[in-house]
């Protein structure tokens, strides 16, 4: 695709509900992030992919938070028994290679609210 | 990776040049200054980046103190639709994990008309 595909947009779960959020990447990529931001904060790094293996998880925030890439291109993010702490943008980044310099691709992200 | 200080708003006039300013004193000899911004409801953007030489693209220009302790970003032609926070970030290149970006809280422009 053209650019970095996150659905959905926008997402209104119920306390203790489970969550999936999908991150389409941009075709090639290795490397994919996901990044979580609050209302009024910068984005906060989550987890790494370097295809399908997952480098780096030490910003996951508990252990109710697993992403996933089990073939190196879509990844999800799942969120189980959402608490209203859950409730900000999650954002998803790809770029081409491991190596660096490089930029990173953003998607739009979703909104995730926790009622 | 370094830390970095942004003022958290800035005021430009519509055509002028907005300079957006970052202090990284802490950088190390093998860390990139790179800026990102965020338009309103969308994902972070990337505009530039650079190790010590100065370095212009078609969105912005990127200004390096020879100590490398501080950086600014300048959009030469400011426009409305350049209103966003703007993230300065250093980052070292060892490729992997240390790729991610480590966002502040950036610096809100507004371009007035």
């Amino acid at each position: 695709g053209a650019g970095v595909s996150q659905s959905p947009r926008y997402k209104v779960a119920k306390r203790g509900q489970d969550v999936a959020l999908r991150c389409d990447p941009i075709s090639g990529h290795v490397s994919l992030f996901w990044y979580q931001q609050a209302l009024g904060q910068g984005p906060e790094f989550l987890t790494y992919f370097q295809n399908e293996a997952q480098l780096d998880k030490s910003g996951l925030p508990s252990d109710r938070f697993f992403a996933e890439r089990p073939e190196g291109s879509v990844s999800t993010l799942k969120i189980q028994r959402t608490q209203q702490e859950d409730s900000a943008v999650y954002l998803c980044a790809s770029s081409l290679t491991g190596k660096a310099p490089t930029e990173a691709f953003f998607g739009q992200g979703t909104r995730l609210t926790v009622v | 990776d370094a830390k970095t200080t942004q003022p958290p708003s800035m005021d430009c006039a519509e055509g002028r040049a907005a300079n957006l300013p970052c202090n990284h004193s802490t950088i190390s000899g093998n860390e990139y200054v790179y800026w990102y911004r965020q338009i309103h409801s969308q994902g972070p953007q990337y505009i530039i980046h650079g190790l010590k030489n100065n370095e212009t693209n078609e969105m912005a220009s990127l200004i390096i103190t020879e100590d490398r302790k501080s950086s600014t970003l300048i959009l030469p032609h400011a426009t409305l639709r350049d209103t966003a926070v703007y993230y300065c970030i250093v980052r070292a290149n060892y490729g992997g994990a240390t790729n991610k970006l480590i966002f502040g809280t950036g610096t809100l422009l507004a371009v007035q008309p």
